[in-house]
């Protein structure tokens, strides 16, 4: 009974390819998110949907592209990889009024050759 | 801005030993706080949460935080540790007013010595 699930779990690329990571929740939230922990462990905010419109963009290059065909997938595009976007990304989501709790995916393992 | 401090970014306590990790924060905002663990390539477990009400509160695992408004900290405790609690752990805030974005502290390194 996976709560937040993402695909692929490792990823490994040569620069300059276009990848795609997909989320997908069966919570029952309305709103998801994007995170990248970096190299140093440091987890940031990258976008927010909710109910498939978009609501947070943390100054995020925009050779990411986040797409939400419905509200419980949030999936994630890069353009153009670059060796600085190895990271692990979080998906994460959140149901609404009082349950503000965000649950987290497993994560991706993303490496950038 | 927002921001949270875990000022220690590793501590050893031995099997047994109580533990106190500490969370400061600051924010314009009501906050929501939050402790989170990892656990080697893993991804990001819930142990407890304040939203509102009683300022101490019990998470998973035998894990309490107290949120002190005055002091902008939320520290998380437990009084006996086990080997299977070494891990890493992030203190998190987030607000309505802020999109309910988490804003995550760099994480402290938690090992345990038997």
């Amino acid at each position: 009974d996976t709560a937040v699930s993402q695909t692929p779990k490792y990823l490994v690329t040569q620069m300059g390819n276009d990848k795609s990571i997909k989320c997908e929740q069966n919570l029952g939230h309305d709103t998801m998110y994007w995170y990248k922990q970096d190299s140093k462990k440091f987890l940031k905010i990258m976008f927010s949907y909710n109910n498939k419109e978009l609501i947070i963009n943390e100054t995020v290059p925009n050779r990411f592209s986040p797409k939400s065909p419905d509200k419980a997938h949030l999936n994630l595009h890069i353009n153009s990889l670059e060796l600085g976007d190895s990271a692990v990304y979080f998906c994460a989501s959140r149901g609404g009024g009082s349950k503000e709790t965000q649950y987290f995916g497993p994560g991706t393992r993303l490496l950038v050759l | 801005a927002q921001s949270v401090t875990q000022p220690d970014i590793h501590i050893t306590v031995s099997e047994g030993a109580s533990l106190e990790l500490r969370c400061n924060y600051s924010y314009g905002a009501t906050p929501y706080l939050f402790w989170y663990v990892q656990s080697p390539g893993q991804g990001l477990q819930l142990l407890l949460k304040y939203f509102s009400g009683d300022t101490l509160v019990q998470g998973i695992k035998g894990f309490e935080a107290e949120f002190k408004r005055s002091q902008s900290s939320f520290n998380l405790r437990k009084p006996s540790v086990h080997w299977s609690d070494a891990a890493e752990y992030f203190c998190a805030v987030g607000a309505r007013e802020y999109g309910n974005k988490l804003v995550f502290g760099a994480g402290t390194i938690l090992r345990v010595k038997s």
